[in-house]
């Protein structure tokens, strides 16, 4: 069984800074997918980015940017000039190839101050 | 485009009595998941149908039930309800890409469920 670790429940960032969210997973297969979603007080789950485990280069969208370390099995995702609406429960989350199992990690509250 | 559809979106039931959520998605799909999200767990697989026909367990399969009723439609029924299934309930879908591996999940607005 895959399981994936957020160790950081919850974090607190100034507008404008950076903040860096941790996750690590353990898997002994070696074709994977790697995400992190948000969800904001609405509740919605969304998609903020994704890494396959066979591309070494780091995944970026926008203010967005993943530190993909597959021999440490470490996944984590940085938010750049953080804005308000920021403000949200992000999950790291982990499927295999061709698999239908996506597994997920606690969650981490980052909260945005302004 | 509506993606998927999750109803009710709020739900209180007395224990032992039963429920349907209805998920419904119009991205033409193959997959889609049934997940619940407890504080401090993030969201566990409850069922999952990997294409129309097909259901298979996850995680947390005991106390539910669920029907593929088409490609569009899945379904969870709860048949006797209790204080241990209050949870927000999350329904997902994905297609395959290019290489025929599965897309990220898309998931419904969720419904919060409160069993007295």
């Amino acid at each position: 069984a895959q399981t994936v670790t957020q160790s950081q429940p919850e974090m607190s960032v100034q507008e404008a800074e950076t903040v860096t969210l941790s996750c690590t997973y353990d898997t002994s297969e070696n074709n994977y997918y790697l995400f992190w979603y948000k969800q904001p007080p609405s509740r919605q789950m969304i998609l903020v980015i994704r890494q396959e485990a066979y591309k070494q280069q780091n995944a970026t969208e926008n203010r967005f940017s993943v530190n993909f370390q597959k021999a440490a099995k470490s996944f984590s995702l940085k938010i750049s000039d953080s804005q308000l609406g920021d403000t949200a429960m992000y999950f790291c989350a982990f499927i295999i190839f061709n698999d239908y199992k996506l597994s997920f990690g606690a969650g981490t509250t980052v909260t945005v101050r302004a | 485009n509506a993606g998927v559809t999750q109803t009710p979106k709020f739900q209180v039931l007395k224990t032992g009595q039963s429920m349907t959520l209805q998920c419904a998605q119009d991205m033409n799909h193959n997959s889609m998941y049934w997940y619940r999200q407890d504080p401090g767990m993030g969201l566990r697989l409850i069922y999952y149908s990997a294409s129309e026909g097909t259901t298979d367990k996850g995680e947390v399969p005991n106390g539910y039930n669920v029907s593929r009723l088409n490609k569009r439609e899945f379904s969870l029924r709860l048949e006797s309800a209790a204080p241990s299934q209050t949870s927000v309930y999350f329904c997902a879908s994905t297609g395959l890409d290019r290489s025929g591996s599965n897309q990220p999940q898309h998931f419904g607005d969720g419904t919060r469920l409160s069993i007295l």
